[in-house]
């Protein structure tokens, strides 16, 4: 079968450096994508990685390594609005996208 | 409503090495383009895209860059291996059914 893995919940501190990892198993590899979520909000794009490495965007950076099955969201200088799902989402040989279930990140002062 | 989403914002890399870019258009507008942007130039079209088909790729330079658009909705562009006078801002549109373009922040790709 097809599954995105994510940690359910991680805490960090204003300020900090927080890296939210996400594993994948699917049926081919078209691209994988991180997305914020506010509670009560739609998802909004965060990045794109579609080939090996660090894609850097602000204070937010995504890594991938497709051998690996593996990516992260790195989110540095963290404020409290940074407080949100951040979910991890894999396209698949269908071009099918496969989400995790998110990752609730809590920010405390 | 979201406007068309292009990543990333900008991306340095040596030459030979590949680089991908990705563009998001408007839902519900069909049409995507490619576009390329040179300092103090119009844009230059490399490929259009009617939903899923590639309806002109003539200016696409096949022998590094491809596109693909499988589901007609979002599109990836990707050059391999790159070479330096690919520095360039990329810049994807997609279109209303009246003819208006809509244009992304583009990314801009330096190669060194």
């Amino acid at each position: 079968g097809q599954n995105i893995d994510q940690p359910t919940e991680m805490t960090a501190t204003e300020g900090a450096i927080v890296q939210i990892n996400c594993t994948y198993q699917t049926s081919g590899f078209n691209g994988l994508f991180w997305y914020q979520q506010h509670a009560g909000e739609a998802p909004t794009f965060l990045s794109y990685n579609v080939l090996d490495g660090l894609e850097e965007k602000g204070r937010f950076s995504s890594f991938l390594s497709r051998s690996k099955g593996y990516s992260y969201l790195l989110l540095k200088e963290l404020q409290m609005k940074d407080s949100a799902s951040y979910l991890c989402a894999v396209r698949d040989s269908n071009y099918q996208l496969i989400w995790g279930a998110g990752t609730k990140l809590i920010i405390k002062p | 409503e979201a406007g068309v989403v292009q990543s990333p914002r900008y991306k340095i890399i040596e030459k030979k090495q590949p680089v991908a870019f990705w563009c998001n258009p408007i839902s519900g507008h069909n049409t995507l383009y490619w576009y390329l942007q040179n300092l103090g130039q119009g844009p230059e079209l490399l490929i259009r895209y009617e939903n899923e088909e590639a309806v002109d790729d003539s200016q696409l330079p096949k022998d590094r860059f491809s596109a693909e658009r499988l589901k007609g909705v979002d599109s990836t562009l990707k050059i391999q291996p790159a070479e330096l006078g690919d520095s360039a801002v990329y810049l994807c549109a997609s279109r209303t059914a009246t003819g208006e373009l809509f244009f992304g922040e583009g990314s801009r790709l330096t190669v060194l």
